[in-house]
């Protein structure tokens, strides 16, 4: 069963600092990994999708990595803003299925 | 991008009633819709897949007996939590995907007193 890690539960820094956000996953047999942002009491928005093939796909100030033989998957936000406060999940998928394996989430507060 | 709604956003109700939760594809068809649960400060759970015209398939420790699934359209799925109970409180999203992408319901708000 896949077992999906984030580290640290919960971050907070001033705004302008660049946050840097882990997730582990237990089996490195996936087939794509997704970054999510979920806001107090709502749904997710998606971030990044990284195919099992990419080593980091980028979206503004996100980046994020991927190490599929380590199982590791990193996601880097640059400059933060008190708007990119939320709780931000990893999920890997194994198969074309779309069934996601999602990690408890690194609560993040950029403080201004 | 693809919208996918819930209703209602939010529910209260007594123990041993009954709660029909909608999952809508506002602008595209989905053969195939997900249904997770939420509890407080933990990570999202799969419960079932919901395919159109089929049944549901539950994962694992997920009573198909109390979480009723149906897939009618390729635009609507419905759960339905029968006899709820306060251990049954959570916060529950679903997800519907087209060829590429997954999108996510806002969620529904379970409470049960």
């Amino acid at each position: 069963k896949q077992e999906v890690t984030q580290i640290p539960a919960a971050l907070s820094v001033p705004e302008g600092e660049n946050l840097v956000l882990n997730c582990s996953f237990t089996d490195s047999a996936i087939y794509n990994l997704q970054w999510f942002r979920q806001d107090p009491g709502k749904g997710l928005t998606s971030l990044l999708l990284i195919q099992s093939s990419q080593r980091e796909q980028t979206s503004g100030r996100l980046n994020a990595s991927l190490d599929k033989s380590s199982g590791r998957s990193t996601l880097y936000i640059a400059a933060s803003q008190p708007g990119d406060s939320a709780t931000y999940l990893c999920a890997v998928s194994r198969s074309n299925d779309y069934k996601l394996s999602f990690g408890a989430g690194t609560t993040v507060t950029v403080r201004a | 991008g693809a919208v996918v709604s819930q209703h209602p956003s939010w529910v209260i109700c007594k123990s041993g009633t009954s709660v029909k939760i909608e999952c809508r594809s506002l602008d595209f068809q989905a053969t195939t819709m997900f249904w997770y649960r939420q509890f407080p400060k933990q990570s999202l759970m799969l419960m079932a897949t919901s395919n159109e015209g089929s049944k549901a398939t539950y994962e694992q420790g997920v009573e198909k007996d109390k979480f009723l699934i149906n897939h009618a359209s390729l635009t609507l799925s419905t759960l339905t939590v029968t006899s709820a109970h306060p251990e049954d409180s959570s916060f529950y999203i679903c997800s519907a995907s087209d060829q590429d992408t997954q999108y996510f319901g806002p969620g529904t708000r379970l409470t049960v007193l």
